[in-house]
């Protein structure tokens, strides 16, 4: 089955600074990609996603790329804020299995 | 407001005690899921269900038993709850099972087993 891979598990960056987390994933055939935000005591938002056909896709100061060839996509926030401190999961999904497969989550903290 | 609500948000119990978790939508959502979150693996799904009256397992079934009657509801039970499951749960809804839809997340039901 599907394996994701999150890295880092926590983050810590200055306000108005840059933040990268990398996810992995095992099965070549995974065509849909989203990242979710959590904050505290919610359930998981979607925040953006990205299909197999499509390499970047950008939304305000959010965006995700990826990388079909090695396996790899990622989430890029420019210009942090507090309010984007939260965990952020990846996940990966196929068509045939219908079933998200979930990233450890990374927590994001952004320092005022 | 459109919403996937569970109940109860907290729950402590003990072993062996049958417990159900509620979960119900109000978007007309034909894909229905179940997730369990634990600290350092992230969010595992336990069963879902692309339908009325059709349920599959997911990666972590082993002690979970779900029922899907209606469209709007899809309860949670666990017949004999042990403390391994002990996790934070989520319930989720999309339009369709199919890559591509957004799954709507509820708030999360804390479940301690004792």
């Amino acid at each position: 089955g599907e394996n994701v891979e999150q890295h880092p598990s926590t983050l810590s960056v200055q306000e108005g600074d840059s933040a990268v987390i990398k996810c992995t994933y095992s099965d070549s055939a995974s065509n849909y990609f989203p990242w979710y935000k959590q904050e505290l005591g919610k359930g998981p938002q979607l925040i953006i996603d990205i299909r197999s056909n499509v390499g970047e896709k950008k939304d305000q100061r959010i965006a995700v790329t990826l990388n079909k060839t090695a396996k790899h996509f990622s989430l890029h926030i420019t210009e942090t804020q507090p309010e984007d401190s939260a965990v952020y999961f990846c996940a990966a999904r196929n068509t045939g299995r219908r079933a998200l497969t979930f990233g450890s989550g990374t927590r994001l903290q952004v320092q005022p | 407001e459109a919403q996937v609500t569970q109940n109860p948000r907290y729950l402590i119990t003990v072993t062996g005690k049958k417990l159900t978790v509620t979960c119900s939508q109000n978007m007309n959502h034909e894909y229905m899921s179940w997730y369990r979150q634990d600290p350092g693996l992230g969010l595992r799904q336990i069963y879902y269900s692309m339908n009325v009256e059709v349920t599959d397992k997911g990666d972590v079934p082993e002690g979970y038993k779900v029922s899907r009657k209606e469209k709007r509801n899809f309860p949670l039970i666990l017949e004999s709850p042990s403390p391994n499951q002990t996790s934070l749960y989520f319930c989720a809804s999309s339009p369709t099972g199919g890559r591509g839809n957004e799954q709507f997340f509820g708030p999360g039901t804390r479940l301690t087993v004792l």
